[in-house]
């Protein structure tokens, strides 16, 4: 277990709709990640966080925005929630042990359904 | 897109090795194997990884082929929790020694009793 929590784990909004998705960790990784997954697909990145306030654009970043004010939370935003960001959102740590700088652990995931 | 490519289903006795193949011609030379599974829709489990040599630990071994442009996993004894979805992938650096997962479909193993 690697101190990853996801919160909530499931909700259900409306298009156009402000959606905030947390992630929690409790072990001090340096490195935080959110991804989305479809069905029939593999996970695909969004954004990624390599610090406090330090941040970066993954491969589908279009609708989402990150924050990450302290080394233990890292938000994911959908500033206008549309019914083709409807998924399950994983959060994913690493770097925090020299083994797991090799290792990104998941989260349990967040169903997201926009209506 | 992914980087890899694997056969969409496999079967494996419980009991018997079970062995997933993935092809990733196109990896560069510092770019490294990884192999992580899904159960359910549970967020995904790290297994291995692996550069040039062969590696083993307590899940799995990954055999590397020589030129590097396929790997193997080996589950030694498939169990029935082992069912899941197998996702070969190819690490990429994104900057700040921090790095990208790009998982593509994945293998869904199913283990028969």
């Amino acid at each position: 277990d690697a101190g990853i929590t996801q919160s909530p784990r499931h909700k259900v909004t409306e298009t156009g709709t402000p959606v905030t998705l947390r992630c929690h960790q409790t072990e001090n990784h340096r490195y935080m990640y959110w991804y989305r997954q479809d069905p029939g697909h593999g996970l695909r990145l969004i954004h990624y966080s390599y610090g406090v306030k330090d941040t970066d654009k993954g491969e589908v970043s279009d609708g989402y925005s990150v924050s990450r004010s302290k080394t233990e939370d890292f938000l994911l935003t959908l500033e206008s929630a549309t019914s083709s960001q409807t998924s399950v959102y994983f959060c994913a740590i690493s770097g925090q042990r020299e083994r797991s700088y090799n290792e990104q652990f998941f989260g349990p995931g967040t169903r997201l359904t926009v209506l | 897109d992914a980087k890899t490519t694997q056969p969409p289903s496999m079967d494996c006795a419980e009991g018997r090795a079970a062995n997933l193949p993935c092809n990733h011609s196109t990896i560069s030379g510092n770019e490294y194997v990884y192999w992580y599974r899904q159960i359910h829709s549970q967020g995904p489990q790290y297994i291995i990884h692996g550069l040039k040599n062969n590696e083993t630990n307590e899940m799995a071994s990954l055999i590397i082929t020589e030129d590097r442009k396929s790997s193997t996993l080996i589950l030694p004894h498939a169990t029935l929790r082992d069912t899941a979805v197998y996702y070969c992938i190819v690490r990429v650096a994104t900057g700040a020694g921090s790095y990208q997962l790009t998982f593509g479909k994945g293998t869904k193993l199913s283990v028969i009793p």
